[in-house]
């Protein structure tokens, strides 16, 4: 079973708006993290926010916020007043502590972001 | 800014030769990794290493090898290149603990013709 699932391959977003990317995991571990990374064209991977499981407020990183939705073990990303910059793949990745090996991170297949003028 | 170095950048290279790719940090990071990306696809763990004479392979299968012997460089080496190596390689570091980021470097786009 994939231990991350982002389902969306692809989005659209008008310049302004809020955006949702949908990430989905799967794990065993009580102890894991969560984390987003952005991929632009030029790629190279600069990472978003974190949030650890244990954490009982969402995390937020300026225009950046984790829904976390511990049983649902869904970890969405949103996106608030998107910028033409936002424009980039953005994967969504996981560590579990103790039953991943070598404790590196898991990433899903991403989701292809264009924000739209 | 992390700072973590890959080079070359881009590498076009005929097959049967050996290359080596370049990964260097300046954080004293005892965690680093290796990466294969195919274009538009998710990253695929092929090398890792604890510190320093520590390496270990990842979960993606891979013809290359690496070696630690400083902790801020992280050398890969593939003895005879071939096209279907051709990918994007990216290095990353990180501090110890489940809850610390990775930093990438820039990747190294690597095609085998």
């Amino acid at each position: 079973a994939q231990k991350i699932t982002q389902t969306q391959p692809g989005m659209f977003v008008q310049e302004k708006e809020a955006v949702t990317l949908d990430c989905t995991y799967d794990t065993s571990d009580q102890s894991y993290g969560l984390f987003w990374y952005k991929q632009p064209s030029s790629g190279e991977m600069i990472f978003l926010i974190y949030q650890g499981s244990y954490d009982e407020q969402n995390a937020t990183e300026g225009r950046y916020s984790l829904n976390f939705q511990k049983a649902r073990k869904s970890a969405n990303l949103v996106i608030s007043a998107s910028q033409l910059g936002d424009s980039a793949m953005y994967f969504c990745a996981m560590r579990e502590v103790f039953s991943g090996s070598a404790r590196q991170l898991t990433f899903g297949s991403g989701t292809q972001l264009t924000v739209l003028p | 800014e992390a700072d973590i170095y890959q080079t070359p950048r881009y590498l076009v290279i005929g097959t049967g030769k050996k290359i080596t790719l370049e990964c260097s940090q300046t954080m004293g990071h005892d965690k680093m990794y290796w990466y294969q990306q195919d274009p538009g696809m998710e990253l695929h763990l092929i090398h890792y290493s604890y510190g320093v004479n520590s390496t270990e392979k990842g979960d993606l299968s891979s013809e290359s090898t690496v070696s630690r012997i400083r902790t801020e460089h992280f050398p890969l080496t593939l003895e005879s290149a071939r096209p279907s190596h051709t990918s994007q390689y990216l290095c990353a570091s990180s501090e110890r603990g489940s809850s610390y980021e990775q930093y990438f470097g820039p990747g190294t786009r690597l095609t085998v013709t």
